[in-house]
């Protein structure tokens, strides 16, 4: 079955870092670039950062620029979001998702994971 | 970055109903666009890309139009199922992709 699952969200402190995973099954995961999208309770989708299949090229939202980082290991077919500084209005579903052309639309979606930044 | 702004925000309608949601960009993005479905507690589903394509297995009642900064996704007959959050998605800036603040469809 072709599907995205992410872990690792969870309750951290202002100013700590968790790391986000989201392992790939049921297509071939290093040809295909893969992003991070996340949504505040109640609010619209905001896209955070991109990788492309090889891992050599990624990008940022301005927003998490220099605290966030993009990863991925396609020997295990996942995809991470390494995230520092952790702010509240870091708070939010994260979303990973597949490029199916490597042109920044998502055909494919995990069903996310939640991170409470709050002391 | 590239804004894009959804109207209206919130749209009551009956099934059976004909729905159009409009999306304009704050600069030309040519056809650089996909629209997505999104309902409580669910992840987002794709519906459009390059403006117009239908991805594979959505009905055919979704339709998308536009180019430059000005898109429309239509529903020709509301069913049941697309009472939902529809978001539009620029892709034209690769490294900074941008979301529309979404369009909410009510039962009216």
């Amino acid at each position: 079955e072709v599907q995205l699952l992410e872990s690792g969200g969870g309750l951290v402190q202002p100013g700590g870092s968790l790391r986000l995973s989201c392992a790939a099954s049921g297509f071939t995961f290093s040809s295909f670039a893969m992003s991070w999208v996340r949504q505040a309770p109640g609010k619209g989708l905001e896209w955070v950062s991109a990788i492309s299949g090889s891992g050599g090229s990624t990008y940022y939202a301005d927003s998490v620029k220099g605290r966030f980082s993009i990863s991925r290991d396609n020997s295990k077919n996942t995809l991470y979001l390494q995230m520092s500084s952790l702010r509240a209005d870091d708070t939010a579903v994260y979303y990973c998702a597949k490029d199916p052309t490597g042109t920044g639309y998502f055909d494919l979606w995990g069903r996310g994971t939640l991170v409470t930044v709050s002391s | 970055d590239i804004q894009m702004t959804q109207s209206p925000s919130t749209l009551s309608a009956s099934v059976g109903d004909r729905v159009t949601i409009t999306c304009r960009a704050s600069q030309s993005i040519s056809s650089w666009l996909a629209w997505y479905q999104q309902k409580p507690g669910k992840a987002p589903k794709l519906l459009i890309y390059k403006a117009s394509s239908l991805e594979s297995g959505v009905p055919s009642r979704f339709s998308g139009s536009g180019s430059g900064t000005e898109f429309t996704l239509t529903i020709s007959s509301l069913q049941p199922d697309d009472f939902a959050t529809y978001y539009c998605q620029q892709y034209k800036s690769y490294s900074a992709l941008t979301f529309g603040q979404g369009t909410k469809v009510e039962i009216k």
